[in-house]
């Protein structure tokens, strides 16, 4: 079957503009998440989605990030203003239900590049 | 909290060598451990989890890992390296409390195999 796909899968943007990174989860996973992978901080968790919901934004880096999850199902990462910090690749995840025990299924991540 | 420390950053064996990843956690809960691959250019694919039961886990491609709790250790080995296993390897820890939708990863480990 499908498996999680992302899309831009390379982004290219200057400074200060916004972009806005897709997340399509495997059909059925309620749970959806979004990791953030650099050359500095290595593997970062960002957000995650129970159904619709984003009980906890303490991950995102900064209020310039949010995220947003409609019909249970595609995600949507948009970063405001991007800094060149912001330059890594964007991982999206989804398993079948929120626990720690279910394997989070990865997609292939968008390339962020601030110039 | 919860974190992973992987030792080395690079293991290099020849083909048909033994492979040794080494992996340490700290949970203040009792921890679910993953180990992930990920080939260039690719998302995250599960290799094994270590959830309840047995301590010896078997994954996929030959790896195994084994949960050693009073060693807070969760090496991951393989009898024998292949030329397609060189990759990098993240370890990952979740925890069966609260929180334990969020993955915590290592810094990773970039296996090289020599002819």
């Amino acid at each position: 079957g499908a498996g999680v796909s992302q899309s831009p899968s390379n982004k290219v943007t200057e400074k200060g503009k916004d972009v806005e990174l897709r997340c399509d989860p495997i059909s059925g996973h309620t749970a959806l998440y979004w990791y953030r992978q650099s050359l500095g901080q290595g593997l970062e968790f960002l957000i995650y989605f129970q159904g619709n919901s984003a009980p906890d934004k303490s991950g995102l880096p900064s209020d310039r990030f949010s995220a947003e999850r409609t019909g249970g199902s595609v995600s949507t990462l948009t970063i405001q203003r991007t800094q060149q910090e912001d330059s890594a690749v964007y991982l999206c995840a989804s398993s079948y239900r929120l626990a720690g025990g279910y394997e989070q299924y990865f997609g292939p991540g968008t390339r962020l590049t601030v110039t | 909290a919860q974190s992973v420390t992987q030792l080395g950053s690079h293991v290099s064996v020849s083909e048909g060598a033994l492979v040794l990843l080494r992996c340490n956690y700290s949970s203040s809960v009792p921890p679910y451990l993953f180990w992930y691959v990920q080939y260039p250019n690719q998302g995250l694919q599960l290799l094994l989890k270590y959830t309840t039961g047995a301590t010896l886990v078997k994954g996929i491609n030959g790896f195994e890992a084994e949960f050693k709790k009073s060693e807070t250790s969760f090496h991951l080995t393989k009898p024998s390296a292949h030329m397609s296993d060189a990759a990098e390897y993240f370890c990952a820890v979740s925890n069966s409390g609260g929180s334990n939708y969020k993955l915590t990863f290592g810094k990773g480990t970039l296996l090289t195999v020599n002819p």
